[in-house]
């Protein structure tokens, strides 16, 4: 089983749709959460921390459940540079864990 | 302020040619990883330095990879005798610990192709 698992994808998606990544993690001990983007042929970029009580930073909304351990990203009112790789990644300090991705497809 | 660098950006080399990577962190992140991506591939961990030592090295996929941190900041990654399927972007990440809490910057990667 591997440590970091994501939907597999792709997701192809209208503008203006609302769309939502799920990914789930073996080490209960984990301690920080993160999703990253990844443009094509680009290095990853951090998109925003998960924190235990949910966070929202503009269209972008992301949730933790440790009891499940899963993690989850819900893009609303997607636009085309939305279009990327999603990242899940788990850390305990020292010990970074990525998942393989999510491509999502924005089209007009 | 300055993210992580990387240099060369790209490489092209002969099989059994020797490669050394370099990667500048930001000043002062205490951690400094690197990984493999291979073309529409996730990214593939190969060692982690906490200041100048490496205690997981557990990723490095054969004795022909190597990898140095010196004076807790550049770091090279070097690969002996390459092979083809060595092509890949190497990617440089790296963090500043605080208690429990670390996030990962990346580096633009070096594309190494191996003929």
């Amino acid at each position: 089983r591997k440590e970091v698992e994501q939907d597999p994808g792709p997701f192809n998606v209208p503008e203006g749709a609302t769309v939502a990544f799920n990914c789930t993690y073996s080490n209960s001990a984990s301690q920080s959460f993160f999703w990253y983007r990844q443009d094509c042929r680009k290095e990853p970029k951090l998109l925003m921390s998960v924190y235990s009580s949910g966070n929202e930073d503009g269209r972008f909304t992301a949730q933790l459940n440790r009891a499940s351990q899963y993690i989850s990203l819900l893009i609303r009112d997607s636009k085309l540079s939305d279009s990327a790789t999603y990242l899940c990644v788990v850390n305990y300090v020292g010990d970074m864990r990525f998942g393989a991705g999510t491509r999502l497809t924005v089209k007009p | 302020g300055a993210g992580v660098s990387q240099s060369p950006s790209n490489k092209v080399t002969e099989k059994g040619k020797d490669v050394e990577l370099r990667c500048d962190p930001i000043s002062g992140h205490t951690a400094l990883y690197w990984y493999r991506q291979s073309l529409g591939q996730g990214l593939e961990f190969l060692i982690y330095f906490q200041g100048n030592s490496a205690p997981d090295k557990s990723g490095l996929p054969s004795d022909r990879f190597s990898a140095e941190r010196t004076g807790g900041s550049v770091s090279t990654l070097t690969i002996q005798r390459t092979q083809q399927e060595d092509s890949a972007v190497y990617l440089c990440a790296s963090s500043l610990v605080s208690g429990n809490q670390e996030t990962q910057y990346f580096g633009p990667g070096t594309r190494l192709l191996v003929l």
